[in-house]
């Protein structure tokens, strides 16, 4: 059972579209993080959110924590192909240390 | 950012041996650093939990006698696969978990090592 559920799997867009990739659970965090991994290396640290209801923009992305620090979202405005990527979400719970991760969605921006 | 190595990027080896990956944390010190496997077009999936000083912290089903980790510093941790088999043949990412940041804690990641057993 996936505690986190992403969506959606896949997403195939033109460059200059916008997108939003979802991030829902039933299950409290103190923190959220996205990450984005390309092929054949390590996931890179996007963002934490910490505060529900928090917005944070990373210039052309913005991720939303949920109010009650359930679900969590990634737009990006305006793709370009080095948006492509496997894009992970992945909930904490404070003093556990582990990560939930998402089953990841897979960005594809074609120029 | 933190910064997560990891040594070697990829490594082949014969059916039976065993094989070392090493993840460094380079500008900081980690009590704790994760193990997880990745395969193809999948996500990622917690192995085990390093503690320093400790003995880590298995995921069901994860055989510990495996896959034998070591946090013998607050700098290294290393993943030792025994007896490797074809089946053990995957992506290999450690990370280092930072606490008392502005954001509470969080986890970065090493590069991965790609394991193929032949």
């Amino acid at each position: 059972t996936q505690l986190l559920e992403q969506s959606p799997q896949f997403l195939s867009i033109q460059e200059g579209e916008n997108l939003t990739v979802y991030c829902n659970s039933s299950s409290v965090f103190s923190s959220l993080q996205w990450y984005r991994q390309e092929p054949g290396e390590g996931p890179v640290l996007l963002v934490t959110v910490v505060t529900g209801g928090e917005v944070k923009k990373l210039k052309r992305l913005t991720f939303q924590f949920g109010d009650a620090r359930k679900d969590s979202s990634l737009h990006i405005t305006a793709a370009q192909p080095g948006d492509t990527g496997l894009y992970l979400c992945a909930g904490a719970w404070s003093g556990w240390g582990k990560l939930q991760f998402g089953a990841g969605t897979q960005v594809v921006v074609t120029p | 950012g933190a910064v997560v190595s990891q040594h070697p990027s990829r490594v082949i080896c014969k059916s039976g041996t065993s094989v070392k990956i090493e993840c460094r944390s380079l500008d900081f010190q980690a009590t704790t650093m994760f193990w997880y496997r990745q395969f193809p077009k999948q996500s990622l999936m917690l192995m085990a939990t390093s503690n320093e000083g400790s003995k880590a912290t298995y995921e069901q089903g994860v055989e510990k006698d495996k896959f034998l980790i070591n946090h013998a510093s607050l700098t290294l941790s290393t993943l030792t696969v025994t007896s490797a088999h074809p089946e053990d043949s995957s992506f290999y990412i450690c990370s280092a978990r930072v606490t008392g940041t502005s954001v509470g804690e969080t986890q970065y990641f090493g590069p991965g090592t790609r394991l193929l057993v032949l």
